[in-house]
């Protein structure tokens, strides 16, 4: 089935510690994108890519990083410099950039233990 | 400044008791306004897409509108299993991805 995989689903992050959380899409969408969640919250934009090898900050991007080497993949690394990563993070996806759907994955759960 | 405003925050119903969510927003030429439903741990999924006023669209109890400032989420007699979060997006003025509100978390209580 078509879709977008996020994994892991839970990850827990030791103080110091980069974790990678992996996104892959087999929709064939252009665009591809990493949301933030936090409890009472609404989704707020850490980095977008509109294509291959080309990505945008978004309203949170301070201790992110991010990569698009691959149409189908935007993995997201939560560095030591996020001061408060814990919290619920979202892809997503769309067949282009700017006012189109955008779909969502199942969600990754980050812990600072 | 473009935002995107939901409200209430929160909407506790009894079961075939109907009632709106209410999405405000303030774009300059507005390029789609979304509506997706969010279960408890679960990515938003996508519910409808409004890109004119006076537009509206249905599916099951849930009906969407859309007016030059804002937006309204429709539920017909709601089910326990209407219950979750909904929220509203808007692509900002700009070249710019969904902004979205902080959603109104719904309850319906058989």
């Amino acid at each position: 089935d078509g879709g977008i995989t996020q994994s892991p689903k839970y990850l827990f992050r030791k103080e110091g510690q980069n974790v990678t959380l992996s996104c892959e899409q087999n929709l064939n969408h252009d665009a591809m994108y990493w949301y933030r969640q936090d409890p009472g919250q609404g989704l707020r934009l850490i980095y977008y890519s509109q294509i291959v090898n080309d990505f945008q900050k978004g309203d949170i991007a301070e201790g992110y990083s991010v990569s698009r080497e691959k149409k189908e993949s935007f993995p997201l690394t939560v560095t030591s410099a996020q001061k408060n990563p814990t919290a619920f993070y979202l892809c997503a996806s769309s067949v282009t950039g700017i006012g189109n759907t955008i779909y969502f994955g199942e969600g990754s759960w980050l812990t600072v233990v | 400044e473009d935002q995107v405003t939901q409200s209430p925050e929160a909407l506790r119903l009894q079961e075939g008791e109907s009632s709106s969510l209410n999405c405000s927003y303030t774009v300059s030429g507005l390029r789609g306004l979304f509506w997706y439903r969010q279960d408890p741990g679960k990515g938003p999924e996508f519910l409808f897409t409004l890109y004119s006023a006076g537009e509206e669209k249905e599916k099951e109890r849930l009906k969407a509108t859309l007016t030059k400032k804002e937006s309204f989420l429709h539920i017909t007699a709601p089910k326990p299993e209407d219950s979750a979060t909904y929220l509203c997006a808007a692509p900002l003025s700009g070249n710019t991805p969904l902004v979205f509100g902080k959603g109104t978390r719904l309850s319906v209580i058989a």
